[in-house]
């Protein structure tokens, strides 16, 4: 299966951590990935991750991978205004196509 | 680099229309993708071209059809409009030297009426 489901929408105070969570059925995903889109827009890559890791981090970004649990995350230090927007957790094998979840909008509160 | 670039941004059709995008990729990949994204949803991969061919379809109708150029720019064709044709339309492009990273267009907005 290609299912990937994610938590609809997340509220946190400006400075405090973010953390947006996914999990995916297809047990032969090869990557798994993050895109911001904001408003308007289309999708933004944010960072993305091999299956045989468990952990990358990208300046505020840290992305955590349970490949047992099929769950992914990603945390974003001292949120910003700017990082209001919906975020798509998406998984690639090797067939070439990406298959995401409904997205998560994250709104971010002075 | 001017990125992925998608024409137009925004179009409004008629039911049983037919309508064209086009995607120009990022200057050095070869591959073009296309997703349809649904109000409130993720995008839904529709097909993908390399090499001027299909490589990878997902589960749209053949009202939905395709073309890769020489110089890798794509259209995606849909004919017969349907009110749930309404969507986003994405680009994505990637090169067959480096899958990993797609990088999208910044849409096309279909509005069947």
């Amino acid at each position: 299966g290609e299912d990937v489901e994610q938590s609809l929408f997340l509220s946190v105070r400006e400075g405090d951590s973010s953390v947006i969570n996914c999990t995916y059925t297809d047990s032969s995903s090869t990557y798994l990935y993050w895109y911001k889109q904001e408003p308007g827009a289309g999708l933004q890559l944010l960072t993305y991750i091999f299956s045989n890791m468990d952990m990358k981090q990208d300046q505020r970004l840290t992305v955590l991978l349970n490949k047992k649990d099929k769950h992914l995350s990603l945390r974003i230090a001292d949120t910003q205004t700017g990082d209001s927007a919906i975020y798509f957790c998406a998984e690639g094998s090797n067939d070439y196509k990406l298959s995401f979840g409904a997205g998560t909008t994250v709104t971010v509160r002075a | 680099d001017a990125g992925v670039t998608q024409s137009p941004t925004h179009l409004i059709k008629t039911r049983g229309q037919q309508v064209t995008l086009r995607c120009s990729p990022k200057s050095g990949h070869d591959t073009v993708s296309w997703y349809q994204q649904a109000l409130g949803q993720g995008p839904q991969f529709i097909f993908q071209y390399y090499e001027e061919e299909e490589r990878q379809r997902g589960n749209f109708p053949d009202r939905f059809s395709g073309h890769q150029f020489p110089n890798y720019s794509s259209e995606l064709n849909v004919n017969a409009l349907l009110l749930g044709d309404s969507a986003l339309y994405l680009c994505a492009s990637s090169s067959t030297s480096d899958e990993v990273e797609a990088f999208f267009g910044q849409g096309t907005r279909l509005t069947v009426v």
